[in-house]
């Protein structure tokens, strides 16, 4: 069945930090691509997302690229703030088997001043 | 606009005791998901309905059932609890097409059974 790998965490980084989160799926069909954010204490929230092969999604400062050749879709940014701070859950969204959305495990980021 | 509610934010349960989680969206999604989130594992899917009137079992249904009252809310019940469902649990709900399949989060239910 389809499936998400993200790179097990807690990652921790000084402000100004490029970051890095991996992340690689496996489908059958073509889904879209999600990055997630989630606060202390509170809910997800979508980050980013993309449709179709070689898309490009932002916000915030945070990219993420839609690669089918290598199935990935790693989430970058490249000046990380306290702020940031944060549990990342990598996630794909597919029609095959019946609608649903698959998240990977996540990563927790801590961000030092 | 409320988005996604979820009901209560906090509960206690004995072992044996049943309860039920209510969610409900205002956004006229189609699809509607329960999941729990557990320390090192993430968010996993334990029942989503597609549409109205459908419900499919997800990753680890075991232990509760769902009901799809209507377009809008989407209820998790849990008929017998156990420790091991100590969770947080988190209702989302989406469109159902591909290119609009954002899912949009409830502030989730920490659930503690003793």
């Amino acid at each position: 069945g389809d499936s998400v790998t993200q790179m097990e965490g807690p990652v921790t980084l000084s402000e100004e930090a490029f970051l890095t989160i991996n992340c690689t799926y496996t489908a059958t069909g073509y889904p879209s691509l999600f990055w997630y954010v989630q606060y202390p204490g509170e809910g997800l929230q979508l980050l980013l997302k993309a449709t179709k092969a070689d898309d490009k999604g932002s916000n915030k400062g945070f990219e993420a690229t839609y690669r089918k050749e290598t199935t990935s879709f790693h989430l970058e940014k490249g000046s990380v703030q306290v702020s940031d701070s944060a549990v990342y859950f990598c996630a794909l969204s597919s029609n095959t088997g019946g609608f649903k959305t698959i998240f990977g495990a996540g990563t927790r980021l801590f961000v030092k001043a | 606009n409320a988005g996604v509610t979820q009901t209560p934010k906090f509960q206690v349960l004995k072992t044996g005791q049943s309860m039920t989680l209510q969610c409900a969206q205002d956004m006229n999604h189609n699809s509607m998901y329960w999941y729990r989130q557990d320390p090192g594992m993430g968010l996993r899917l334990i029942y989503y309905s597609a549409s109205e009137g459908t419900t499919d079992k997800g990753e680890v249904p075991n232990g509760y059932n769902v009901s799809r009252l209507n377009k809008r809310e989407f209820s998790l019940r849990l008929e017998s609890a156990a420790p091991s469902q100590t969770s947080v649990y988190f209702c989302a709900s989406s469109y159902l097409s591909t290119d609009q399949a954002e899912a949009f989060f409830g502030q989730g239910t920490r659930l503690t059974v003793v």
